[in-house]
């Protein structure tokens, strides 16, 4: 089976820069992808991570190693309309059309 | 361009109703997703298609039907609402397989009372 986990919460201060984790357990996957979601919004995609290392795009990076079943999205430069939720997701091997997400985390920026 | 549309928004259904949430892509993608989210939860996979012609069960399928009518249309129809059906549902599309990225509608606020 699939299982992605995020910690539930995350809270930052406007300019600082946050890191959010994505642990994963499964039997292999295409690569990891990451979603953002304003509250009362759909989710919209922000990256995707095919290989081990990290992959920039403006203040949002993610990173990805397989090795170590984990990967993370970083947030830098932080302002407020980055809070929201953010989701990883992966599409598995054992069925490739599936697209699983992760609990999400729920990232509030401070003034 | 309009991307992914679902219609309706908000519904309210009264426990043992029936109704259908109707979804259309304009993208020409292959494969199309229903999830549903509960307060402060993730997306859970309710129903895929991958391509026309197709559907498979997600992760919590119970309770739900869905109809790829064509390349562009997927239903998900509630045959005997029941209040844990409360939620919010998205469709989403993609092209696949190969790329992660989907594109969700704008959601079905949907209460069952």
């Amino acid at each position: 089976g699939q299982s992605l986990e995020q910690p539930s919460e995350v809270t930052a201060v406007e300019g600082a820069i946050v890191q959010i984790n994505c642990t994963y357990q499964t039997s292999g996957f295409y690569g990891l992808s990451w979603y953002q979601q304003h509250d009362g919004g759909a989710p919209t995609f922000l990256s995707y991570n095919a290989l081990d290392g990290l992959e920039e795009t403006g203040r949002f990076s993610s990173f990805l190693s397989r090795s170590d079943s984990y990967g993370y999205l970083l947030l830098q430069e932080l302002q407020m309309k980055d809070s929201a939720s953010y989701f990883c997701a992966v599409r598995p091997y054992s069925s490739a059309s599936k697209i699983i997400f992760g609990s999400g985390t729920r990232l509030s920026i401070r003034p | 361009n309009a991307g992914v549309t679902q219609t309706p928004k908000f519904q309210v259904l009264k426990t043992g109703q029936s109704m259908t949430l109707q979804c259309a892509q304009d993208m020409n993608h292959n494969s199309m997703y229903w999830y549903r989210q509960d307060p402060g939860m993730g997306l859970r996979l309710i129903y895929y298609s991958a391509s026309e012609g197709t559907t498979d069960k997600g992760e919590v399928p119970n309770g739900y039907n869905v109809s790829r009518l064509n390349k562009r249309e997927f239903s998900l129809r509630l045959e005997s609402a029941a209040p844990s059906q409360t939620s919010v549902y998205f469709c989403a599309s993609s092209e696949a397989p190969g790329t992660t990225e989907a594109f969700f509608g704008q959601g079905t606020r949907l209460t069952v009372v």
